[in-house]
């Protein structure tokens, strides 16, 4: 069965700081992955997603991520952190059964330090 | 464009009530999804409509749950008689193409749901 596995329910990094958000999956299939971000009182808006095409995708807000089937991972990572990329992140995959549905990590939430 | 939009943002209900959550897709999208999550777990798939068409309802948690969406637009899920165990967040999704992997979903922001 596929799955995803975030690392971390919370994480805290200073402003400027390197942003690094864990994300391992375990697939018997070429998987299809996704990052959404959880700002307060908003809905989930994709950051970014993997479709085979290249390996490092670059999402919104500087975001990206890489994907490594060696590790079977798919971390986010952003160069310098800003306050206003406090919020919660989801790692989710989609699976087939009949249609196609997202099976999401436990999310991490990121605090931004001044 | 008008995203996803849910009613209400918050419902606080005794145990044994009813309540209905509603979901308004993006305007031309005919899927839409519910998923649920509860305090400190991880979101979860609940079901998928097609059209007016239920397309997998595997996540459905017992029948206390009904979901329907008539005409194909807006969606609602009815919980009766709503349990402690029901509290969470349901968001909604909707997308344009369930028969690609890749088909972003987009969300909408939730309906909190507490049962006292």
């Amino acid at each position: 069965a596929q799955s995803v596995t975030q690392l971390g329910s919370h994480v805290s990094v200073s402003e400027g700081a390197l942003v690094l958000l864990r994300c391992n999956y375990s697939s018997s299939v070429p998987p299809y992955l996704f990052w959404y971000v959880q700002y307060p009182n908003q809905g989930l808006q994709l950051l970014l997603k993997y479709t085979s095409a290249a390996t490092l995708v670059k999402g919104i807000n500087g975001f990206e991520a890489e994907f490594k089937k060696s590790e079977t991972s798919f971390h986010l990572t952003k160069p310098s952190a800003h306050m206003s990329d406090a919020a919660e992140y989801f790692c989710a995959v989609s699976v087939y059964s009949g249609t196609y549905k997202y099976i999401f990590g436990t999310g991490t939430r990121l605090k931004v330090l001044a | 464009e008008a995203g996803v939009t849910q009613f209400p943002s918050h419902s606080v209900i005794e145990k044994g009530q009813t309540v209905t959550l509603r979901c308004d897709p993006i305007s031309g999208h005919d899927n839409l999804y519910w998923y649920r999550r509860v305090m400190g777990k991880e979101i979860k798939f609940l079901l998928h409509f097609v059209k007016e068409s239920k397309q997998d309802e595997s996540g459905m948690p017992n029948n206390r749950f009904l979901a329907e969406r008539t005409g194909g637009t807006y969606s609602t899920l009815k919980v009766q008689p709503a349990e402690l165990e029901d509290s969470g967040v349901y968001f909604c999704a909707s997308s344009q193409d369930s028969g690609v992997s890749t088909d972003t979903q987009y969300f909408g922001p939730g309906t909190r749901l507490t049962v006292l």
